[in-house]
């Protein structure tokens, strides 16, 4: 089946505009995930979506990142007035709500580059 | 807070050789357990996870891991190791309610043919 998608797969800015990062999860998942990889800081988490409940936004590095998640399905991570450490690759990820089931599965990426 | 070690930054190792990649947790409560593999130029994979019952544990492409609760650890192996296992492994774990996984930094496993 379908996996998690992500889009654009790569994203160059300058210094200073906002960019938007979209992530598609897996039909019939009820829980998504936005992590960022970068070098020498590894894979952090960002924030986490559960159904309805509020998101929780404990790994979110600034207030100038901040994520939306429409209709219990596609999210978007918007970076307001990017910053060149900002530069990263952004994982999004998705899973089920049941015990024994939470699984993780990963899209491919947004590649962010901030000149 | 949660945390994960992994002990080695860089495997090398000739083909045939066994693995055994460490992975050590900090946190006092029910865990779960993950081992996830990137592929050089893929996104990341689930190569196998522990969430209760038989600590050890098999996954795909013949790796294990075993879950030592007194230990706190959660180390990769496999017997035989090939060309293809190449790639970056990482360890994570989430515990109790929390949703997010705390990953560790990540070993790279580079395997001569």
């Amino acid at each position: 089946g379908a996996g998690v998608s992500q889009s654009p797969s790569n994203k160059v800015t300058e210094k200073g505009k906002d960019v938007e990062l979209r992530c598609d999860p897996i039909s019939g998942h009820t829980a998504l995930y936005w992590y960022r990889q970068s070098l020498g800081q590894g894979l952090e988490f960002l924030i986490y979506f559960q159904g309805n409940s509020a998101p929780d936004k404990s790994g979110l590095p600034s207030d100038r990142f901040s994520a939306e998640r429409t209709g219990g399905s596609v999210s978007t991570l918007t970076i307001q007035r990017t910053q060149q450490e900002d530069s990263a690759v952004y994982l999004c990820a998705s899973s089920r709500r049941e015990w024994g089931l939470k699984t993780q599965y990963f899209g491919p990426g947004t590649r962010l580059l901030v000149l | 807070a949660q945390s994960v070690s992994q002990h080695n930054h860089h495997v090398i190792l000739s083909e045939a050789a066994s693995l055994e990649l460490g992975c050590n947790y900090s946190y006092g409560g029910t865990v779960n357990l993950f081992w996830y593999v990137q592929y050089p130029g893929q996104h990341l994979q689930l190569l196998l996870k522990y969430f209760s019952g038989d600590p050890l544990v098999k996954g795909i492409k013949g790796f294990e891991a075993e879950f030592i609760k007194s230990k706190f650890s959660f180390n990769l192996r496999k017997p035989s190791v090939q060309w293809s296992d190449t790639a970056e492994y990482f360890c994570a774990v989430n515990g109790g309610s929390q949703g997010n996984l705390i990953f560790g930094k990540g070993t790279k496993l580079s395997v001569k043919p």
